[in-house]
Order: C-alpha cells, then structure tokens, then sequence
C-alpha cells in the first residue's frame, strides 16, 4: 500500500514567515511522530501522537513549534515566526499500535 | 540521559563484511532498530531487534545485541555498491513499540568496487 507521504518536499522561506508541514500517515495507523534532521543536531524527536491521547510534546524546541493531527489522520506541523535554525528537513513517521515506525521521504526548510 | 553512539564513518571493500556498531544508554528499551538512509531519500527501515534476543538474522544482515554492555551491531554480509548509505542505529523510550526513537548519528558506510 501507499507509506506516508509528506508535503511539500521542499519549501523556501524568508525569516520571520510562518510555515506549515504537512503529513498523511499509513492508512490504519494510529501513531504519528514529528522528527527533524539537520547537520548540527542529527535526527531529533519533535512530538507525536498515539490515538486520543495528549501529544508528547516534550521533544518541540521552542512555543513557535506547533503540531495538530485531525480526525486522527494528517498532522500538520506549523512553524511560527520561522528563523535560520530552524532550517532542517523535517521527518514525519506513522505506525500501528505497538509496531515500528516507518518513515516519509521529508521536508526540506530553508529559512533564508 | 539519553545518549546512543556511533562511530562516524566505515570504509569496506564490495564483497567483504560490514559491522557498524551502536551503544545506547537506556537499559529499558525494549526494541532497538537499524535504519538505512540514502543520499536525498528518508528513513528505510532495516531491521529490529526486541531486548530479549541476542541475535537477529534476516538474510545478508546479522543483528547482536550484547545487553549487559548495551551494545548493539549491525552485519551486513557480502557489501555491495548499493549498501553505500548512512545507518542509523535507534532506541525506543516509551511503552512497547510505541514512543519516542532517540538516533545515533548515524554511520557512513562507503563501499569500494
């Protein structure tokens, strides 16, 4: 079947502009999980989701980093006030319950 | 804390064997992973491994996993060209197969003709 899919694959934005990320998991997949990949940090945990249960936030680096998964399907994670740093591709991954986690192809943000 | 280690960069021979090894600090893990990046493209994963195995074979690749020094490796029997990726060897923190992945660096495997 279809694996996640993520989109754009890449965006380009001037410092300061908002963004928003978008990722559509494996159909039947009740987890979602944010990470993201940039040369100084490495593979990072941003948040995820598991069914109706709060979000694990605990990996988003600052309150401009913001997620939302919609009728426990896509997630969207948005970007507020985007700076230089944040520059990075972003990874989306989705699993079953209890299953490991497959990965999308990424976004890559340049904050110019 | 939270903390999994790998060395940088691995050179072999096509044909010869690989080992890329992995050390991880949370002895409550309960799968550890392996997964595959090519240059431009995400996350292919490779293979698992749950805590109470040693060993894990699927086809050309051989997983151990020494608990005792939390080590972890990942063979890669008869390289090939198209082996040539980074690996990354992950943890899991949470409950099961569900949480959060905590990634080494990643290993640059570069496989010589």
């Amino acid at each position: 079947g279809a694996g996640v899919s993520q989109s754009p694959s890449n965006k380009v934005t001037e410092k300061g502009k908002d963004v928003e990320l978008r990722c559509d998991p494996i159909s039947g997949h009740t987890a979602l999980y944010w990470y993201r990949q940039s040369l100084g940090q490495g593979l990072e945990f941003l948040i995820y989701f598991q069914g109706n249960s709060a979000p694990d936030k605990s990996g988003l680096p600052s309150d401009r980093f913001s997620a939302e998964r919609t009728g426990g399907s896509v997630s969207t994670l948005t970007i507020q006030r985007t700076q230089q740093e944040d520059s990075a591709v972003y990874l989306c991954a989705s699993s079953r319950d209890m299953d490991t986690q497959y990965f999308g192809p990424g976004t890559r943000l340049t904050v110019l | 804390g939270e903390d999994v280690e790998q060395s940088l960069f691995l050179s072999v021979r096509e044909g010869d064997s690989s080992v890329i090894n992995c050390t991880y600090t949370d002895s409550s893990s309960t799968y550890l992973y392996w997964y595959k990046q090519e240059p431009g493209a995400g996350l292919q994963l490779l293979t698992y491994i749950f805590s109470n195995m040693d060993m894990k074979q699927d086809q050309r690749l051989t997983v151990l996993l020494n608990k005792k020094d939390k080590h972890l490796s990942l063979r890669i029997a008869d390289t090939q060209t198209g082996d040539s990726a980074i690996y990354f060897c992950a943890e899991i923190h949470g409950s099961g197969n569900t949480g959060k992945l905590i990634f080494g660096q990643g290993t640059t495997l570069q496989v010589k003709p």
